[in-house]
């Protein structure tokens, strides 16, 4: 069963304006969660990460959200860009020397001029 | 870009055979990792290694198996491929201290005839 879920398949969105892309988890025992961003033929590269101790993670036009009560995160990219057009991962692990990382299926955002 | 190489980068075979993919960092990375990656599943964690010699399973590890005689270099091995192993794989990285990032190689395409 997958304990890592990305609802949304798909976003689009014009390009200057703000892409929110969400991500629920069902393992209470997760404490460090990332998200990746994937081209096509490439990779996943990573992109940001917030561990549980932290509810708020920012890094230029990306903040990261975590809400532990909800078991919910999301990732906010401020403003959109044509680059940003990618595949965005969710991921999350238990830390605590468990460093294995379970993903979410991804969302697939579409920057439109 | 972290220095990770995987080859080959496409590989077509039949049913029945062996198959064998591997993974070259140069960072002197502790630990790394085998993913695939499959529609509507995200990448699922295959096996992984937490020092030479030193393996373990992941959540997909049915079918796999894997060896790491050298820092540098992590082999994944279908002993008898099968169909349902179509898929991309990936391999990561990660530092001594294994909550960080995970970094991914650009992966291999891997068709079972």
């Amino acid at each position: 069963d997958q304990q890592v879920k990305q609802n949304s398949p798909s976003l689009s969105v014009q390009e200057g304006r703000i892409s929110i892309l969400n991500c629920d988890y069902t393992n209470s025992m997760f404490d460090y969660f990332l998200w990746y961003k994937k081209y096509p033929a490439e990779g996943p590269t990573f992109l940001i990460s917030i561990s549980s101790i932290k509810d708020k993670n920012e890094d230029g036009r990306f903040t990261v959200f975590l809400n532990k009560s909800a078991k919910h995160l999301s990732l906010h990219i401020v403003p959109s860009q044509p680059g940003d057009s990618a595949v965005y991962f969710c991921a999350a692990s238990p830390g605590s020397n468990d460093y294995k990382l379970s993903f979410g299926a991804g969302t697939t955002v579409t920057v439109r001029a | 870009d972290a220095g990770i190489t995987q080859s080959p980068r496409h590989k077509v075979t039949e049913t029945g055979t062996p198959v064998t993919l591997r993974c070259h960092q140069t960072e002197n990375h502790r630990y790394m990792y085998w993913y695939r990656q499959d529609p509507g599943h995200g990448l699922r964690l295959i096996h992984y290694s937490y020092g030479v010699k030193d393996t373990d399973k992941g959540e997909v590890s049915d079918g796999y198996s894997v060896s790491r005689s050298k820092t540098e270099d992590f082999l994944l091995t279908l002993e008898s491929a099968t169909s349902s192993q179509t898929s991309v794989y990936f391999c990561a990285i990660s530092g001594l201290q294994g909550n960080q990032p995970q970094h991914f190689g650009d992966g291999t395409r891997l068709s079972i005839l």
